[in-house]
Parts: structure tokens; C-alpha cells; sequence
């Protein structure tokens, strides 16, 4: 499944299938880049981080793409499991400064 | 190892009256920051410290809100007196440096509910 972040706040995925959440950035000047899950009743957790010098990074599971021409940048997560249900949000952390903006974020939720 | 800590989890207070939440970051992180996340929303930082230092309050309310980190280590926000709009949930976060790449962790959050 996939969803336009911002605009579709909310997918839904069955258990297995690949599952693409996509955000849209404002500063184009912003150099790093984060993604982050928060499961309710949690703070944000970190899932993987990419720097503006780089167009795509895989971790476990998880792979993050960032298109810069476009300020777009998505998270892919492969075989999506139940465990991955809870809210996706993008950061963007803007050159000479340490605070993060965040994006409104995208509800995941796996049916089995 | 123990993550960041925040405390209470949940506060219901009724307008105009006062209320404080409390952090407890990571050990050895020097940097601390407090968050507010409104539903459906991502968080928006509110202050920052470096230490006992406030770097970057600019995005705090300083005519209701004020946040001290006396000792470079806990911080309490209060809010005072509380307005209806301040309903969301106040997390706090520490990183090991103020550095761009220094991951931010973040504890639980209050939720606080003003009615």
C-alpha cells in the first residue's frame, strides 16, 4: 500500500505486504532527515535517519528514499507486520539549527 | 539503561490553574528538549537546553510558560495559568550533544487536559 503522508493520514496494510509512507518536505535547504514511529501512548522512536548527500538508506526492514528536486522523501517498509502499526512521522532538521520539524504524520495499521 | 523519564503520565486541571511537569534525561546527555504535540500532530519544540543553559526558547509562550534546568540534569515545565488550548501531550528529549546528527530520544510524554 502506499499513502501521499500529508494528504492521506491514514493506510492501512495487511500483514505481509509492503507498506510505503511517503512525506513531503518545506526547507530545501534542510540536510538531514529523519523518520521516526511513535505508538500510542509513546514518545517518537527513531527508525532511520538519512543525510541530504545520500537518495536512498536500508536498514532492517526499512529503507528511506529522499528526492531532493521534489523535497520528498518516503519510508518503505518490507513484509509489514503487526508490530508496525502506530504513527510514521518525517523530520526535517533545517541547516544552522538543532530542532527538528516535524511533519503531521501517517497512521499505519496492519490487519492480519 | 533507563531512558528519559517524565512524570506525571497523565494531569487533568481545570482552567487558570497552574501545572508542572517533570524530566529526568538520559545520563550523560547534555542536551534536554521539551516538545508539545497536539493531536494529530507532530511535536513542536518549545526550548531547548544546553546544560542549565536555555538556547532556543524561541517558540515558548514565555508569558504562561517557563522551564528551568537548574542543575543541567532534571527540567520542570510549568504552565501558568492554563488555558484550554494547551490541552496535548509535553514530551521531553535528550541527546548525548546539540550536535545536527545526535539522535534524539524521547520519553513517554504528559498528557495534560484542561477542562
Amino acid at each position: 500500500g502506499e499513502s501521499v503522508g500529508l494528504h492521506l493520514p491514514t493506510l492501512s496494510v495487511q500483514e505481509g505486504d509492503n507498506s510505503i509512507i511517503n512525506c513531503a518536505y518545506s526547507n530545501s535547504a534542510s540536510d538531514y532527515f529523519i523518520w521516526y514511529k511513535q505508538e500510542s501512548g509513546k514518545g517518537p522512536q527513531f527508525i532511520i535517519d538519512i543525510r541530504s548527500n545520500m537518495d536512498k538508506r536500508q536498514g532492517q526492514r526499512v529503507t528511506v528514499l529522499l528526492n531532493k528536486t521534489v523535497k520528498h522523501l518516503s519510508l518503505q517498509i518490507a513484509a509489514t507486520q503487526p508490530g508496525d502499526s502506530a504513527v510514521y512521522f518525517c523530520a526535517e532538521n533545517p541547516p544552522a539549527g538543532y530542532a527538528l520539524n516535524f511533519g503531521k504524520g501517517t497512521s499505519l495499521l496492519v490487519t492480519p | 539503561e533507563a531512558g528519559v523519564v517524565q512524570s506525571p503520565r497523565y494531569k487533568i486541571i481545570e482552567k487558570k490553574q497552574p501545572v508542572a511537569f517533570w524530566c529526568n534525561p538520559i545520563s550523560g546527555h547534555n542536551t534536554l528538549y521539551w516538545y508539545r504535540q497536539n493531536l494529530g500532530q507532530g511535536p513542536e519544540l518549545l526550548i531547548r537546553y544546553e546544560n542549565e543553559e536555555a538556547v532556543d526558547d524561541s517558540q515558548l509562550p514565555k508569558d504562561r510558560f517557563s522551564a528551568e534546568r537548574l542543575k543541567g540534569v532534571d527540567s520542570t515545565l510549568k504552565i501558568q495559568p492554563a488555558e484550554l488550548g494547551d490541552s496535548a501531550v509535553y514530551l521531553c528529549a535528550s541527546s548525548l550533544a546539540p550536535g545536527l546528527y545526535n539522535e534524539q530520544f524521547f520519553g513517554p510524554g504528559t498528557r495534560l487536559t484542561v477542562l
